[in-house]
């Protein structure tokens, strides 16, 4: 159990439905990260938050947004859904940045039909 | 786009070393380079990180090339467990490509 927590842990929406996927890091760490990993891609970066601002942006549809409030814990957003969105979707979190090791929860997958 | 680059497979047998490269020739002064695993159906998880010298753990040892432009994961003796696939990420600008998949057999 790596202290990081993702809930729902399963999702089956439709398309042009829009979903919040929630994520809980570990006590004491101040920096999220998002991802996406689709069943024939690798691990894509989605966005960093740190103490509530984002940091760092990576491949983040226009469609999707992200936040992290007050108590550390963040909410990715996913709109307009399609087929193409359903992936499993990680959630790390550490304490700071790059010198300190990621923490991956166990994902929410994501399915779109 | 920056990236990392990694081999898409290696095979290695059972209780034999396995070396991992990655090639980051895009890397910033202030990127450390870390190595995560994921196994089968669970969340990518920690193995070690350095920035410039050379790291050992429990789990392995990372050795980082003098100009930083390329780091090798070196897993001391594979077991059946630590088949995955290994992702090399910098950090804080998160930098990777698509991993390199261990096979391990017996």
């Amino acid at each position: 159990d790596s202290g990081v927590t993702q809930t729902p842990k399963h999702l089956i929406t439709a398309t042009g439905q829009r979903v919040t996927l929630r994520c809980s890091p570990r006590s004491g760490d101040l920096s999220v990260y998002w991802y996406q990993q689709s069943l024939d891609q690798g691990l894509q970066f989605l966005i960093q938050y740190y103490n509530g601002e984002e940091r760092a942006k990576g491949n983040i549809l226009e469609r999707f947004s992200a936040q992290q409030f007050p108590d550390l814990h963040s909410e990715l957003n996913l709109s307009s859904l399609e087929l193409g969105d359903s992936a499993l979707y990680f959630c790390a979190s550490s304490v700071t940045g790059g010198d300190n090791e990621q923490f991956f929860g166990p994902g929410t997958r994501l399915t779109v039909l | 786009d920056a990236k990392t680059t990694q081999p898409n497979s290696m095979e290695s047998n059972e209780e034999e070393p396995v070396h991992l490269p990655c090639n980051h020739s895009t890397i910033s002064g202030t990127d450390y380079i870390h190595w995560y695993r994921q196994l089968p159906s669970q969340g990518p998880e920690y193995v070690i990180h350095g920035l410039t010298s050379n790291v050992n753990n429990r789990m392995a040892s990372l050795a980082i090339a003098e100009d930083r432009k390329s780091s090798t994961l070196i897993l001391h003796r594979a077991t059946l467990r630590d088949a995955a696939v290994y992702y090399c990420i910098l950090y804080p600008s998160v930098t990777f490509g698509g991993g390199t998949r261990v096979l391990v057999k017996p």
